[in-house]
């Protein structure tokens, strides 16, 4: 099946410690984004790529990194500089690079530092 | 900043009333509006899109307007039934742009 697949559902860190969240989509989609979700915030956009080897910034993307070496795939590391990283990050991916189309979502990775 | 606005948090209706979710946003320059429904610890889901060469899309029982000189959309759910229970966000975006800016979201709680 199609579809945008983020792993680990659940995710712990200690403080101090960098984590890496996977996302990975096989529909073939240009451009992928990362977003984080808090309770009563809305989603806030962390980093976007619309082209393999490039990215940019989003609205709150200090503490957080990223890499976009093959389409398919659009790691996000958090490091130990996010200050508050516990939250939900969602992923997500559209198909054209011009233009627009909806965005689809994965089902999320929930981190939580202890 | 707050680009899109979703002023109510929450709202309930009862099931076979009409459900209407309200949405503003700041910049002109946004041409495409979409809105996603999400349950908890899950992705959000597309649910319905406007672009503003149009004022009214419907799909089914949903319908979104779009009122461009008011910087203002709404969603119509009719008739609302117990599963459209979740957190409805109102996302937009520039046609030629990047990414979907987000609003806050609002809970519908439909009740039997």
């Amino acid at each position: 099946d199609g579809g945008i697949t983020q792993s680990p559902k659940y995710l712990f860190r200690k403080e101090g410690q960098n984590v890496t969240l996977s996302c990975e989509q096989n529909l073939n989609h240009d451009a992928m984004y990362w977003y984080r979700q808090d309770p009563g915030q809305g989603l806030r956009l962390i980093y976007y790529s619309q082209i393999v080897n490039d990215f940019q910034k989003g609205d709150i993307a200090e503490g957080y990194s990223v890499s976009r070496e093959k389409k398919e795939s659009f790691p996000l590391t958090v490091t130990s500089a996010q200050k508050n990283p516990t939250a939900f990050y969602l992923c997500a991916s559209s198909p054209n690079r011009q233009g627009y189309t909806e965005a689809f979502f994965g089902q999320g990775t929930r981190l939580t530092v202890v | 900043d707050q680009q899109v606005k979703q002023n109510s948090p929450s709202l309930s209706v009862q099931e076979g009333r009409i459900s209407i979710l309200n949405c503003d946003y700041t910049n002109s320059m946004f041409d495409y509006f979409l809105w996603y429904k999400k349950y908890p610890a899950e992705g959000p889901t597309f649910l319905i899109s406007i672009s503003s060469i149009k004022d009214k899309n419907e799909d089914g029982r949903f319908t979104v307007f779009l009122n461009k000189s008011a910087k203002h959309l709404s969603l119509h759910i009719v008739p609302s039934q117990p599963g459209d229970s979740a957190v409805y966000f109102c996302a937009a975006t520039q046609y030629s742009g990047y990414a979907l800016n987000f609003g806050k979201g609002t809970s519908l709680l439909v009740t039997p």
